[in-house]
């Protein structure tokens, strides 16, 4: 069975940093491209992040652009985002998924992991 | 505002058709497949429809999809109770080098 299990969130002040993992089960992880999605409170479903199979390409929604890293660890069969500069406006449950290939889509997601930036 | 318009909500009654829209541009929807989540709050989003108009293993065929041009739009046949939940529409942009989703639309069952 695919499983997909987040970790990492929780509350950090603004303009602090934050590191999110999702460990994923039942496939390899190695051969999909995986992506970042958030949801904040109140808003819709925001694609984050997406990178690769091997990790040559990553894209990120402009509003993390240089703030935001995603990262993979294929031998751990692990997904990460490193985020950077916090803000109030990152405050959002965030989703772990398989896929995010131009032509693709999102069949597997995580539970979600809260990410609350706060004073 | 989201790069893909959704009216913010529907509603119908038990047994109804309910359709829901969703507008892009020639940089998403125009040149790329369309997907379709279901998502309760609180949980997982869930794959409804994918590549305009497949459905995974295990949705009814109730829900259907299609895809004309700039917009697509998902159909719900035979309305139940548990289809009440948020539903969005979601494609890559090749200008944005993104995954855009639509706002999302609340589907209530009256």
């Amino acid at each position: 069975e695919v499983q997909l299990v987040e970790s990492g969130g929780g509350l950090v002040q603004p303009g602090g940093s934050l590191r999110l993992s999702c460990a994923g089960y039942g496939f390899t992880l190695s051969t999909y491209w995986m992506s970042w999605v958030r949801q904040a409170p109140g808003k819709g479903l925001e694609w984050v992040a997406n990178i690769k199979p091997d990790g040559s390409e990553r894209y990120y929604v402009d509003s993390v652009k240089g703030r935001f890293t995603i990262s993979r660890d294929n031998a751990d069969n692990s997904l990460y985002l490193q985020m950077n500069s916090l803000g109030v406006d990152d405050t959002a449950v965030y989703y772990c998924a398989r896929g995010g290939a131009r032509s693709g889509y999102f069949l597997y997601w995580g539970q979600g992991t809260l990410v609350t930036v706060s004073s | 505002q989201s790069v893909l318009t959704q009216p913010p909500s529907a509603s119908g009654t038990p047994g109804q058709r309910v359709t829901i829209s969703c507008s892009g541009s020639s940089s998403n929807i125009g040149s790329n497949t369309v997907n379709w989540y279901q998502h309760f709050p609180g949980t997982a989003p869930k794959l409804l429809i994918y590549t305009n108009n497949q459905r995974p293993s295990g949705v009814p065929d109730r829900f259907s999809g299609s895809k004309s041009g700039t917009s697509a739009s998902l159909a719900i046949g035979g309305l139940q109770s548990e289809d009440e939940a948020d539903y969005y529409c979601a494609a890559w942009d090749d200008s944005l080098k993104a995954w855009v989703f639509g706002g999302g639309t609340k589907l209530t069952v009256l």
